[in-house]
This record gives C-alpha cells, sequence and structure tokens, in this order.
C-alpha cells in the first residue's frame, strides 16, 4: 500500500505560473522527498527534507514539511515547458532502513 | 558517471511465457532496489539488496517472481510464468548504502503481457 497521496492528482499551468503541489502521509517519518519522472523515463531526484527541517530551497524548488500535519508541499516557481512531468513524494519510515514508500503523483502540464 | 542502466527498455510477451529484466547499478552502490510501477500509480519496492544478500524481498510474488545478483553487481529480475497483472514498469534503482537516502532510478523496463 501506498503511504503518501498528493494532491492535485493533474495540474495543468501556463509557463510562468507557480506550481504548488501538495502530500499527506500517515506514520512518523525520518525524511521525505520529492522525485520528478518524465514520460517514460525513470525517476529523478530533486530534494530531501528532514524530520526536523521545515523548509528547503533548491533553485526553483521549495519545499515545506509540516510534521504536526503530516503533510508536505513542493512548490516550482516560474515553470518553464520542460517542467511537464509526474512528481512523487516518498516518505522514509522513523526507524526504519531505507526504504522509501511513494505516493501515486501529481501530474503537472506546463503549457507554453 | 553512469547512471542505472536497464535492459531491456520495452518487453511484449504472451501470458505464462518467461521474462527477464536486467539491471547494472552506478559503479560502487552496494544497494540495489527492483520497483514496479503500475499505471498512474508510484513505484513499489519489489526487493532490495545489500550487495548479493536479498535483505527484503517481503513484496515479491515468490511464487512467480525471482531475483538474483550474483557478485553483487549486476542483478536479474525474472518472472515466470507472466500474468495480465503483470504488466507494468519495471524500475531498478540503486544507493551508494542502506544508510544513504537518496536513491538513482534507471529508465525502467515497460513490460506487457498479452
Amino acid at each position: 500500500s501506498q503511504q503518501g497521496e498528493e494532491d492535485p492528482q493533474a495540474l495543468s499551468i501556463q509557463e510562468g505560473e507557480n506550481a504548488t503541489m501538495n502530500c499527506s502521509y500517515k506514520t512518523s517519518i525520518n525524511n521525505l522527498q520529492w522525485y520528478r519522472q518524465n514520460s517514460g523515463r525513470g525517476l529523478v531526484h530533486l530534494i530531501l527534507i528532514r524530520s526536523n527541517e521545515r523548509e528547503k530551497h533548491s533553485g526553483r524548488l521549495r519545499v515545506t514539511l509540516d510534521t504536526s500535519k503530516k503533510s508536505s508541499s513542493l512548490l516550482i516557481t516560474a515553470s518553464r515547458a520542460a517542467d511537464t512531468a509526474s512528481y512523487f513524494c516518498a516518505t522514509k519510515f522513523s526507524g526504519g532502513y531505507n526504504k522509501l514508500i511513494f505516493g501515486a503523483g501529481t501530474r503537472l502540464a506546463v503549457h507554453p | 558517471e553512469a547512471g542505472v542502466v536497464q535492459s531491456p527498455r520495452y518487453k511484449i510477451i504472451e501470458k505464462k511465457q518467461p521474462v527477464a529484466f536486467w539491471c547494472n547499478p552506478i559503479s560502487g552502490h552496494n544497494t540495489l532496489y527492483w520497483y514496479r510501477q503500475n499505471l498512474g500509480q508510484g513505484p513499489e519496492l519489489l526487493i532490495r539488496y545489500e550487495n548479493e544478500e536479498a535483505v527484503d524481498d517481503s513484496q515479491l510474488p515468490k511464487d512467480r517472481f525471482s531475483a538474483e545478483r550474483l557478485k553483487g553487481v549486476d542483478s536479474t529480475l525474472k518472472i515466470q510464468p507472466a500474468e495480465l497483472g503483470d504488466s507494468a514498469v519495471y524500475l531498478c534503482a540503486s544507493s551508494l548504502d542502506f544508510g544513504t537516502d537518496t536513491q538513482y532510478f534507471g529508465p525502467g523496463t515497460r513490460l506487457t503481457v498479452l
């Protein structure tokens, strides 16, 4: 079963707009990661945020984590057509080994 | 640096036929994972190897699936016999070791069972 649930399932925006995706999970985590998957390709690691962190930035990406609400958000600013992909959150349980549980993903379409 | 290599990229077979997927992880990565990704879903772990030892195969359907990682480098995942429900993308990933958080994924093998 999948622990993370992304919201929305699909998102369609214009180039230059910001895109926000949310992820909720059920149990205590060690860290939460976001991955991107372009059509027909493998997943690429984007960013990792640990349970004791609240916000993290990487280029045009901003991730927040609220452990009290068991939720995270991924913000992509000034989106580009090349950002079109599926985005997955993946959680690593507290005390567990390096086992990631992926959500079902948000499909983002950025139109020129 | 070469990434995770998988072959074949696509495979179409009839049900009840056998099929095998191959993965070569990033050089020096001790941990190797096989995931299955159904359409519209995220990947689900099938098996994890630490070097040549399978340390988590709880999600691997052992009646028809098998895997091996001889010499602790490349790995093969086999399905015999394949069923219609096995149609999915099979992803291989590797990480430096079990304590490393970031996993590096290959492009996957898309299996279609007719």
